[in-house]
């Protein structure tokens, strides 16, 4: 069956130390998304990607850093400059505009 | 502002009856989307349903509809004969524009349904 896949899911870091959150997916879609989501809140656009080797910033991305050198993978990486990343982190992707994102189970991240 | 608003925190309905979940946005685009997601505890997010800005009837899929009243800026979600599986917390979501790919969700409202 198709689908996205994140790893892992639960991450804990250490402060001062990047970590790199995996999103697989095999849906053959163009486009990718990394959302953030804190308690009680909605989701917000860390950053996405329409096509291979293109990449752009969401609404909060400082912090962050994303590549995408293949269609199918789309790994967000959580630097040491993102101050407050204790949050659950999901991946997305898209066929086209009018239908919904599918999306996948998420990496829960905790800074110890 | 808020482009997206869910003024019910929380709700309670009783199983077999139907519930309304509140969605008001706010968008100058003359073309823009709606869209509802469904996550359950389990964290992932599920697409229930979704509305166009030219869409001349309102979306149904399944036991979810969508009463849209554009003229109020209103996109509420409609759970029919609510089963206990239903209980999650349930985000309305806006695309704005023809290309756009980002999408701008709500707060969220925590349905629970009682047996």
């Amino acid at each position: 069956d198709g689908g996205i896949t994140q790893s892992p899911k639960y991450l804990f870091r250490k402060e001062g130390q990047n970590v790199t959150l995996s999103c697989e997916q095999n849906l053959n879609h163009d486009a990718m998304y990394w959302y953030r989501q804190d308690p009680g809140q909605g989701l917000r656009l860390i950053y996405y990607s329409q096509i291979v080797n293109d990449f752009q910033k969401g609404d909060i991305a400082e912090g962050y850093s994303v590549s995408r050198e293949k269609k199918e993978s789309f790994p967000l990486t959580v630097t040491s400059a993102q101050k407050n990343p204790t949050a659950f982190y999901l991946c997305a992707s898209l066929p086209d505009h009018n239908k919904g994102k599918t999306f996948g189970s998420g990496t829960r991240l905790t800074v110890v | 502002a808020q482009k997206i608003t869910q003024t019910q925190p929380g709700m309670f309905v009783q199983e077999k009856e139907a519930v309304t979940l509140d969605c008001t946005y706010d968008t100058s685009d003359p073309s823009y989307g709606l869209f509802w997601y469904k996550q359950p505890s389990s964290g992932e997010m599920i697409f229930l349903i979704y509305q166009g800005s030219y869409d001349q009837q309102n979306a149904t899929e399944g036991r979810y509809s969508l009463n849209f009243q554009k003229a109020r800026k209103s996109a509420n979600l409609v759970i029919s004969a609510s089963q206990l599986g239903d209980s999650a917390m349930y985000f309305c979501a806006m695309r704005e524009g023809d290309s756009s790919y980002k999408l701008i969700f709500g707060s969220g409202t925590r349905l629970l349904v009682r047996p």
